[in-house]
């Protein structure tokens, strides 16, 4: 059964850094693993992408361990405006291909 | 703004009356999928669409149809419609076909079902 699992929620003050873990035990074998940041009444906006190993752009980290069955979203410093839902989006293949998003992480950043 | 347009933004409609939902691509982007997002839960995948062919589909039944056109946009239809079908429908574009290409989304269309 394809499934994503995800902390429901976590606080954090300004400044701190933040690290959000995915689970996702069947993802397809030549998938990407892909972050977003949803706020209230709008579409989900992508953070950052990876396939295995560590991927770091201007905004993120992403690292995914060797069996890639889960991975971890790290924010750094994060600021009051990253609070938001985060969720992990991975592929999945069984009677067909599926885009299956994680429940959601609702990240408060606090002063 | 992601150049993913989605439209109407808000619709009411009755139980059992049909819905269509329309979504424009990002320029460039020959795949669509689409998404049911109830309150307070993740975006749940309807389908998806590369090249006008559906190539990826959820767990949801066959009264969720959808288009592709030959300029990529798309459209999700809904028949018979039920007071769970109440959500936010997003699509989002993308470059490819699988692997989890990156995902341009709309804002949505808000849809209650009464």
């Amino acid at each position: 059964l394809a499934k994503t699992t995800q902390p429901i929620s976590m606080d954090s003050y300004e400044g701190q850094e933040v690290n959000i873990t995915c689970s996702h035990n069947n993802i397809a074998t030549n998938d990407y693993i892909t972050w977003y940041q949803q706020f209230p009444s709008q579409g989900p906006r992508f953070i950052i992408q990876g396939y295995k190993t560590k991927v770091t752009n201007e905004v993120a980290s992403l690292f995914i361990p060797a069996d890639r069955k889960s991975s971890t979203l790290s924010l750094p410093r994060v600021s009051l405006s990253d609070t938001a839902v985060y969720y992990c989006l991975v592929g999945f293949m069984d009677s067909s291909y599926k885009l299956i998003f994680g429940s959601g992480t609702r990240l408060l950043v606090r002063p | 703004e992601t150049g993913v347009t989605q439209s109407p933004t808000h619709l009411i409609k009755t139980r059992g009356q049909q819905v269509t939902l329309r979504c424009s691509s990002q320029s460039g982007h020959n795949t669509v999928s689409w998404y049911q997002q109830a309150l307070g839960q993740g975006p749940q995948f309807i389908f998806q669409y590369y090249r006008e062919e559906e190539n990826g589909r959820g767990n949801f039944p066959p009264r969720f149809s959808g288009l592709q056109f030959p300029n990529y946009s798309s459209e999700l239809n809904v028949n018979a419609l039920e007071l769970d079908d109440s959500a936010l429908y997003l699509c989002a574009s993308s470059a490819g076909q699988l692997g989890g290409e990156k995902l341009f989304f709309g804002s949505g269309t808000q849809l209650s079902v009464l």
